[in-house]
Parts: C-alpha cells; structure tokens; sequence
C-alpha cells in the first residue's frame, strides 16, 4: 500500500527558529505539491513541482520559506526565520505522471505536519 | 479564476440517515476535474474520487454516490446509511487546465460531517 510519509508529524518550535519539513513521495510520482491547512484560509497551495523541476512557488511567502526537491524520494520545506503565523499543518501531496496533455492526475496526500511556532 | 463553494460548513445526522454534502463550483474551462476528498479527525486527506467534465455518469461506490451535474456546475455527494465512522471533513476540490502544465487544486472550505448514535 503505497503512501506519501512525511516528517516529522508534529513539531514545535520557537519564532526564529528554522524548520525544516521533509516528504518522500509515492515511488514513481512524479509531481509533488506542498499545501498548507489553518482555519483561517483552509488549504492553500503553496508549491508544486514536477519531475523534481519548481513549476509554482507563488503561493509561498518568499523571504522565509523555501521548496526543494534534491532527489526524487525526497522534497523538502524550510522555513527561516519561522513566526507565530506560521502555525499550521502543512501537507504533501504526489501525483503519478499525467496520462495526457488534458488529464489531470490524482493528488495523494501525506499525514501532514503539524507545526506549532510560539 | 476558479472557485469551489461548499455552503454547508457543518451537518449533524443520526446514523443511517442519508446525507448530502453540496460543491458548486465555478471554471471558465471546459475541461477540468473534480475530486472529493475525506478529512477524519486524525488529520490525513484520503481521496475518494476523481471525476473529469465530459463524464457525467453518476457513480455509486457502496454507500457513498456522486451527482455531477455540468448544468448547474454541481458535483454533490452522497452517503446512504451514514455511520459514526463517516464524521468527517469533506472536501470537494477543482482542477482546471487554465493553471498551467501540472495539476493545481482548488480547495472548497469543507463541510463537517458528525454522525451521532
């Protein structure tokens, strides 16, 4: 049963202080998207990438957070410095290599990562 | 721009009613997709179904349904028999091929399940 892990589920950190949040994709996905999920905006896309190349980061707060795919099993999310407002679950998402120039393939989400930034 | 409304933002049933959870949506497009997705209260997405724009047939997985209807831009979903293990969030979700080479979800805001005994 394949699945999207992320790491670490929780964390809890002091303003200022960098995080880093890690994803391994299903094997053989070749798209990965970062969103992010708080009350206030619902889930927000923050970045995707496909074939390990950044497409779309404009959901990202640029100075502080930053999306990386150093290899194919692997994409990462740092933000530096983290802030209160950064509180959120942030989630992975894979998606397998589209069928077609017009077909839109499944997403399938991590666990998520619950950061909390006091 | 796309948008997808779920104007129930919470639902309480007793279980075994049937229940439906409402997603308009809006897209210029004429191609796109619609997804629903299942938010329990240990926090994980699950997928539960894909649907693109020129397939209108309704689906029927055990007790859960989907009514998509292109004329009034609705893609509704139904759960026959609702049991305690369905409280959830729903989410219904749109993708649309204006946004680019790679598959973009917009998100509606969720509708909460609760299923009592």
């Amino acid at each position: 049963d394949a699945r999207v892990t992320q790491t670490p589920r929780h964390k809890v950190t002091e303003m200022g202080q960098e995080v880093t949040m890690r994803c391994q994709p299903i094997l053989g996905h070749n798209t990965v998207f970062w969103y992010r999920q708080t009350m206030m905006q619902g889930l927000e896309l923050l970045a995707y990438f496909r074939n390990r190349a950044p497409l779309d980061d404009s959901g990202m707060p640029k100075d502080r957070f930053s999306a990386e795919m150093p290899d194919a099993t692997l994409a990462t999310l740092k933000i530096q410095p983290s802030e209160p407002r950064d509180s959120a679950v942030y989630f992975c998402a894979s998606g397998p290599i589209a069928g077609g120039p017009k077909i839109v393939e499944t997403q399938y989400f991590g666990p998520g990562t619950r950061l909390l930034v006091l | 721009a796309q948008k997808v409304t779920q104007a129930q933002t919470e639902i309480s049933v007793v279980e075994k009613e049937d229940v439906t959870l409402d997603c308009v949506y809006e897209t210029r497009d004429t191609t796109y997709y619609l997804f629903w997705y299942k938010q329990p209260p240990s926090g994980e997405l699950v997928f539960l179904i894909r649907r693109n724009s020129f397939d209108e047939q309704n689906e029927i997985s055990g007790r859960y349904s989907w009514n998509f209807q292109k004329s009034t831009s609705s893609f509704n979903f139904t759960i026959t028999a609702s049991q305690v293990v369905d409280s959830a969030v729903y989410f219904c979700a749109l993708s649309d091929l204006n946004t680019g080479t790679a598959s973009k979800l917009t998100f509606g805001t969720g509708t909460r399940l609760q299923v009592m005994l």
